[in-house]
């Protein structure tokens, strides 16, 4: 089936280490989206990928960093530089004619140990 | 600047009863795209609709019924006949109009979290 997949589900982070979130996907999409969500508040935008090595910033990129060197995959590292990590974070990719409909992933939670 | 505006934190109804989750949203596009989406507990979010600015015609599909109204600037969810497997977080969010790269940026509300009571 087509789709987004998202790894581990569960994720915790040791003080000083940085961890990967890994997103691939098989829906042929050209845009991929990195977000974070708190609890009682929306999604808030971290990276986003139009194409295959290019990239661009969100709201909230600090602390992160992506790479697009595949179309299928959009791997998101959270730093040792974001101080707050704990979260749930959401990848996402949209059709190409259609831009704004996004389809996700079904997310990881990121936790501080 | 985009803003999306639910007010409703979480609501609670009894299984069978109708529930009518708000939007409203702020933009200065002529041209913009609204949304809603479904978060089960499962945690991925499901799309479920979109509409555009110049069409403001009531959607319905199944319990699924969407009030789009400019005039207040409004995109409201309503949900018929309830039922347990609706208990999610729903959320509306608004898109502008593409930029000169291509891209439109998508401004999610807080989020309505719905819970259906056997």
């Amino acid at each position: 089936d087509g789709g987004i997949t998202q790894s581990p589900k569960y994720l915790f982070r040791k003080e000083g280490q940085n961890v990967t979130l890994s997103c691939e996907q098989n829906l042929n999409h050209d845009a991929m989206y990195w977000y974070r969500q708190d609890p009682g508040q929306g999604l808030r935008l971290i990276y986003y990928s139009q194409i295959v090595n290019d990239f661009q910033k969100g709201d909230i990129a600090e602390g992160y960093s992506v790479s697009r060197e595949k179309k299928e995959s959009f791997p998101l590292t959270v730093t040792s530089a974001q101080k707050n990590p704990t979260a749930f974070y959401l990848c996402a990719s949209t059709l190409n004619g259609a831009k704004n409909i996004q389809y996700f992933g079904a997310g990881t939670r990121l936790s501080v140990l | 600047a985009q803003k999306v505006t639910q007010a409703q934190t979480e609501i609670s109804v009894v299984e069978k009863e109708d529930v009518t989750l708000d939007c409203v949203y702020e933009t200065r596009d002529t041209t913009y795209y609204l949304f809603w989406y479904k978060q089960p507990p499962s945690g991925e979010l499901v799309f479920l609709i979109r509409r555009n600015s110049f069409d403001e015609q009531n959607e319905i599909s199944g319990r699924y019924s969407w009030n789009f109204q400019k005039s207040t600037s409004s995109f409201n969810f309503t949900i018929t006949a309830s039922q347990v497997v609706d208990s999610a977080v729903y959320f509306c969010a608004l898109s502008g109009s593409l930029n000169s790269g291509g891209y439109q940026k998508v401004t999610f509300g807080t989020g309505t979290k719905l819970q259906v009571i056997p």
